[in-house]
């Protein structure tokens, strides 16, 4: 049972570039989330996901798209990467109010 | 909306000693109190919860108590090892499956 999984691990992409995270769980779990952690900021939702086929705002959505054609899977995309979004992304998935985390996705813009 | 606010952001105790981390919460309508654990390069773990139909709660050395009039929260570690050391989180949550994180607290535990 592998839970929460996310690649890549690590990713650096200059200005402008594009790329996806993919976030993967084996735990049927309805909802998924993304977020970005930055320093002494604690956890900021980005985008959020009920279930299949659905997708919402969080907190700071501006500059990602998000997708959930999957049950399993949520992708996270930056179409045109900016400094400002150089961060660490957690996925998490949940069940009965309790999320459950990947172990996050070091992305530097330069 | 929900905004939670954690204190101190970071802690530093000598090993045997007692931690202790605090948070408010501004809805009164929140019912869930999780708190996570995240060591270097992990993502975070929820290490214990409490809802707002009980006061304290403990799991062996660790332990949450909640004061619903007041609004606030707190994780009490008892015995620190230097394995304690790692930034925790609490949150909030009115029930449904969405989170309101406070800040983080870096706490290290000195040998």
């Amino acid at each position: 049972n592998a839970g929460v999984t996310q690649t890549p691990k690590f990713r650096v992409l200059k200005t402008g570039q594009s790329m996806t995270l993919l976030c993967a769980q084996d735990m049927n779990h309805e909802y998924m989330y993304w977020y970005r952690q930055d320093p002494g900021m604690g956890l900021r939702l980005i985008h959020y996901s009920v279930g299949e086929g659905t997708t919402a705002k969080g907190e700071v959505p501006d500059g990602y798209n998000v997708s959930r054609l999957k049950k399993q899977n949520f992708l996270l995309g930056l179409e045109s990467a900016a400094p400002s979004q150089t961060s660490v992304y957690f996925c998490a998935s949940s069940s009965g109010g309790i999320q459950y985390f990947g172990a996050g996705t070091r992305l530097s813009v330069l | 909306g929900e905004n939670v606010e954690q204190h101190p952001s970071t802690l530093s105790v000598q090993e045997g000693d007692s931690a202790v981390i605090k948070c408010t919460y501004s809805d009164s309508a929140s019912n869930y109190f999780p708190w996570y654990k995240q060591e270097l390069g992990k993502g975070p773990q929820l290490i214990i919860d409490i809802r707002s139909n009980v006061g304290e709660k403990k799991d062996q050395r660790i332990a949450v108590t909640l004061n619903k009039t007041a609004k606030h929260f707190s994780l009490h570690i008892t015995e620190t090892q230097p394995e304690d050391s790692a930034v925790y989180f609490c949150a909030a949550s009115n029930g449904g499956n969405m989170l309101t994180f406070g800040g983080g607290t870096r706490l290290m535990v000195k040998p």
